[in-house]
């Protein structure tokens, strides 16, 4: 793949449950892979910078994983919560864009009560 | 607070008309990054500074430019303003050149031309 893609466009989970959602990125001459999460009326807020294939990182109940190999990152996230409604974007720099991230369209998910 | 200073927080001007956004980095961030939204699209690269010099240029207008000053901030120029400039336009901080640290944004500048 040439973009970042991120499936599924949006996303209905009950309060409570638990989601993932995937970012699939170019494995070739990778370098980082950022995920933000944009919340409506706000600025988007990083979430995690990504580098090594196999990493894991967390913040509270979100977590992400990350394979450079076959380019792709899963965000999770447990026991949602309304204030986890925003849309989450993942994004990558590319040697070709001088290291400017190219950005994912987003995965919104809404948190119905 | 982020840390990033976005000012005017609105700014409504008229066709043909030129406007000065200005952003603050993060204390200690060199890169500054400008971003537009138009409406119900994504973010739109425009062009980044660092450390006083331009780094990358994105899809941004002839009619625009940009600069980064000594003492880190930078602001985004706007000539001869059209409709289809409405936007909002963040600008976003970071400490590295190329993009291995996640940006901080700022809360932006909509823009309104009428």
């Amino acid at each position: 793949i040439l973009n970042v893609e991120q499936s599924p466009q949006s996303l209905h989970v009950q309060e409570g449950d638990s989601t993932n959602f995937t970012c699939s990125f170019p494995s070739s001459n990778f370098y980082a892979l950022h995920w933000y999460r944009w919340e409506t009326a706000k600025s988007p807020e990083a979430l995690f910078v990504m580098t090594l294939n196999g990493d894991e990182k967390k913040k509270g109940r979100i977590s992400a994983t990350l394979n450079t190999k076959e380019g792709y990152s899963y965000l999770y996230i447990k026991g949602s919560q309304p204030e986890d409604s925003a849309t989450y974007l993942c994004a990558s720099p590319r040697v070709v864009s001088n290291y400017q991230l190219i950005w994912g369209a987003g995965t919104k998910l809404i948190i119905k009560p | 607070d982020s840390g990033v200073t976005q000012t005017p927080k609105h700014l409504i001007t008229a066709t043909g008309q030129r406007v000065t956004l200005r952003c603050s980095p993060r204390s200690g961030d060199l890169s500054v990054y400008w971003y537009q939204q138009s409406l119900d699209q994504g973010l739109q690269f425009l062009i980044q500074y660092y450390n006083g010099e331009e780094r990358a240029k994105g899809n941004i207008l002839e009619r625009f430019s940009a600069q980064q000053f000594p003492d880190l901030h930078s602001e985004l120029n706007l000539s001869s303003l059209e409709l289809g400039d409405s936007a909002l336009y963040f600008c976003a901080s970071s400490v590295a050149r190329d993009s291995l640290y996640g940006y901080t944004f700022g809360s932006g500048t909509r823009l309104t031309v009428v």
